[in-house]
């Protein structure tokens, strides 16, 4: 059967990997989701986005997979960089109020 | 471009004080929200403005909080009777129309003593 990826509030990770974060959402009338990035600090960061009607949509470095069946988003990070140290947050909507996710703490290692 | 922009950065103040939050969106914007960030909780939706109205007020947490948006532009968030429990870090964020991307500010962090 077809696993889902278990939402970890912490990740490590060695610089050069691939990294992979999991979210799991809740609304299946959402159809808009986005991963933003926040450092200490700071405001979250647009990452990337996807809507209902994909199910994968890739940007510079990042992958962001949709599965609406078991209602679960990915944020892929290839090579990941010591820069990507932070924590990230996924967010979903149907409308204008975004819901967010616990977020998963980033640490990169030399 | 400049992207949205909160003052102040920092704000301490008393228990009973009241306090603004200054946020002013991306040029252009017509949607602007605010959000509360509290330690260890995730960020939570306050309210939402299309131009200079409010059809969504639905996550202010008391009738202690208020904000307003004139001109379609620069938004305040007015807390009255500060209380500890509204230490927490107020973000703004702006979408060039409603339902699209939201671009977050760097947030007020509020501490009441």
């Amino acid at each position: 059967g077809e696993s889902v990826g278990l939402h970890l509030p912490t990740l490590s990770v060695q610089e050069g990997d691939n990294s992979i974060i999991n979210c799991a959402y809740s609304n299946s009338a959402s159809d808009y989701f986005i991963w933003y990035k926040q450092e200490s600090g700071k405001g979250p960061q647009f990452i990337i986005d996807i809507r209902s009607n994909m199910d994968k949509r890739q940007g510079q470095r990042v992958t962001v997979l949709l599965n609406k069946t078991v209602k679960h988003l990915s944020l892929q990070i290839a090579a990941t960089q010591p820069g990507d140290s932070a924590v990230y947050f996924c967010a979903e909507t149907n409308d204008y109020k975004l819901s967010f996710g616990a977020g998963t703490t980033v640490t990169v290692r030399a | 471009g400049a992207g949205v922009s909160q003052s102040p950065s920092n704000k301490v103040t008393e228990k009973g004080k009241d306090v603004e939050l200054r946020c002013d969106p991306i040029s252009g914007h017509t949607a602007l929200y605010w959000y509360r960030q509290s330690l260890g909780q995730g960020l939570e939706f306050l309210i939402y403005f299309q131009g200079n109205s409010a059809p969504d007020k639905s996550g202010l947490p008391s009738d202690r909080f208020s904000a307003e948006r004139t001109g379609g532009s620069v938004s305040t968030l007015t807390i009255q009777r500060t209380q500890q429990e509204d230490s927490a870090v107020y973000l703004c964020a702006s979408s060039r129309e409603t339902q699209e991307t939201q671009y977050f500010g760097p947030g007020t962090r509020l501490l009441v003593l």
